[in-house]
């Protein structure tokens, strides 16, 4: 598959569950990032990782623990959420550090996450 | 405060018509702007940043540095112009803020027949 993709498209869970949510880049990218996306607030940067390093964390709540093992894979590990962490959750990723375009983002399609 | 301003939510025009979408920002220092499109059913994706200096399906943005702002046109819309838009800015891309992206709220664009 090309692109960027995630997994799950869907999920449900409750306040003391563990889940992880998973995107892959197929695109020779270096740096990945998570988004936040609901009906309150327009799209809100969460994490970036850039060369496999973290370089941005806007003021995410510790509930929320991302991990990249490698420039093509980055994860959401998600536990004791919270129903208004009800919401879209994308990946995307960029060129990365070198040359023009580098912060041109490709979306994948999304994370539907509901908390009960 | 580093932030962009999408003043309308929706905006409903007759195919044909002109098209505007408004965007302003507020940055310290020399922003990278741009414009992404989600069409119904589809992800998330780059219309036009302000460096290409180019036309993708029509839409053209000026980077108006003076009134901070980076307005979206099309001077014929057609239907399938329908989409949510949204406005985003980055630090230059060379520099260590080009991760931090902000975008803005949005606007849903509905071109009526």
């Amino acid at each position: 598959e090309t692109g960027v993709t995630q997994t799950p498209r869907h999920l449900v869970m409750g306040m003391t569950n563990k889940k992880s949510l998973k995107c892959e880049q197929h695109l020779g990218h270096n740096a990945m990032y998570w988004y936040k996306q609901s009906a309150k607030k327009p799209l809100e940067l969460m994490f970036v990782y850039s060369l496999e390093e973290r370089v941005e964390n806007n003021s995410v709540p510790s509930r929320f623990s991302p991990e990249c093992p490698n420039s093509s894979h980055l994860f959401l590990h998600l536990h004791t959420l919270q129903p208004e962490d009800s919401a879209l959750y994308l990946c995307a990723s960029s060129q990365g550090t070198s040359g023009g375009g580098i912060n041109e983002q490709f979306f994948g399609p999304g994370t539907r996450l509901t908390v009960l | 405060a580093q932030r962009v301003t999408q003043p309308e939510k929706l905006l409903s025009v007759f195919k044909g018509a002109p098209v505007e979408l408004k965007c302003n920002y507020s940055y310290s220092g020399s922003p990278e702007l741009f414009w992404y499109v989600q069409y119904s059913r589809q992800r998330l994706q780059l219309l036009l940043r302000h460096i290409s200096r180019e036309s993708i399906k029509g839409f053209t943005a000026d980077l108006n540095k003076g009134e901070t702002s980076f307005h979206l046109k099309k001077p014929f819309a057609q239907e399938e112009d329908s989409a949510m838009y949204y406005c985003a800015l980055s630090g230059p891309p060379t520099s260590e803020s080009a991760s931090k992206i902000i975008f803005g709220s949005g606007t849903r664009l509905s071109i009526r027949p």
